[in-house]
């Protein structure tokens, strides 16, 4: 079976100071491997994606992961968080033979400080 | 259309009543996914359609659940007698057969 845990439930930090959200996966080979932001209310947008090659994967609203097969982790991270930032973070995966039967983790909410 | 777009956005049953959620998707998209978020949680898969077809319900917590997409456009998840437990967002998504989902705005469901 596959999984995804996200270790950080809640994470705090000041407007200006870099992120780092965590992301480990358990599924028997390489998955497909998503980030999506939730604000209050909202449906899911895609942060960026990793299928294959450069393990560095840049996204939307400055945001990028990087793809860590030896720690089964996909860690996003964004160099300098603005308050409008402050969301809900969520990390996918797929099988590569499910196309878009995605599995989640249960999310990190962020708050930005001013 | 420009996005998913689901309706309603909030309802509100009544323990027992019978509910039915609307999913259009993007225009040209193949594939539609049904997803269940409880509070605090993660999404989670209930069902998957190519066309018309329904490829996967495994995650269909019962067979109160119910989805159709009769002409492989539009699709409905219908739930019978809710329970409270029902309580969730319920999150369609669509794509044109790949593996990058675009997810609509959920519908909020609160059985009381």
């Amino acid at each position: 079976a596959q999984s995804v845990t996200q270790p950080d439930i809640h994470i705090t930090v000041s407007e200006g100071a870099s992120l780092e959200l965590r992301c480990n996966y358990s599924y028997g080979a390489t998955p497909y491997l998503f980030w999506y932001v939730q604000s209050p209310g909202q449906g899911l947008q895609l942060l960026l994606k990793y299928f294959s090659g450069d393990t560095l994967v840049q996204g939307i609203k400055g945001f990028e992961a990087e793809f860590k097969r030896s720690q089964s982790s996909f860690n996003l991270r964004k160099p300098s968080v603005h308050w409008s930032d402050a969301a809900e973070y969520f990390c996918a995966i797929q099988g590569s033979t499910n196309a878009g039967k995605s599995t989640f983790g249960d999310g990190t909410t962020l708050t930005v400080k001013p | 259309g420009a996005g998913v777009s689901q309706s309603p956005r909030y309802k509100v049953a009544k323990r027992g009543q019978d509910v039915a959620l609307r999913c259009d998707p993007i225009s040209g998209h193949v594939s539609l996914f049904w997803y269940q978020q409880a509070l605090g949680q993660g999404p989670e898969f209930l069902t998957y359609f190519q066309n018309e077809a329904q490829l996967d319900k495994s995650g269909l917590p019962s067979d109160r659940f119910f989805a159709e997409r009769p002409e492989g456009s539009v699709s409905t998840l219908k739930i019978q007698r809710t329970q409270q437990e029902d309580s969730a967002v319920y999150l369609c998504a669509s794509s044109f057969l790949g593996n990058t989902i675009y997810f609509g705005e959920g519908s909020w469901l609160t059985v009381v």
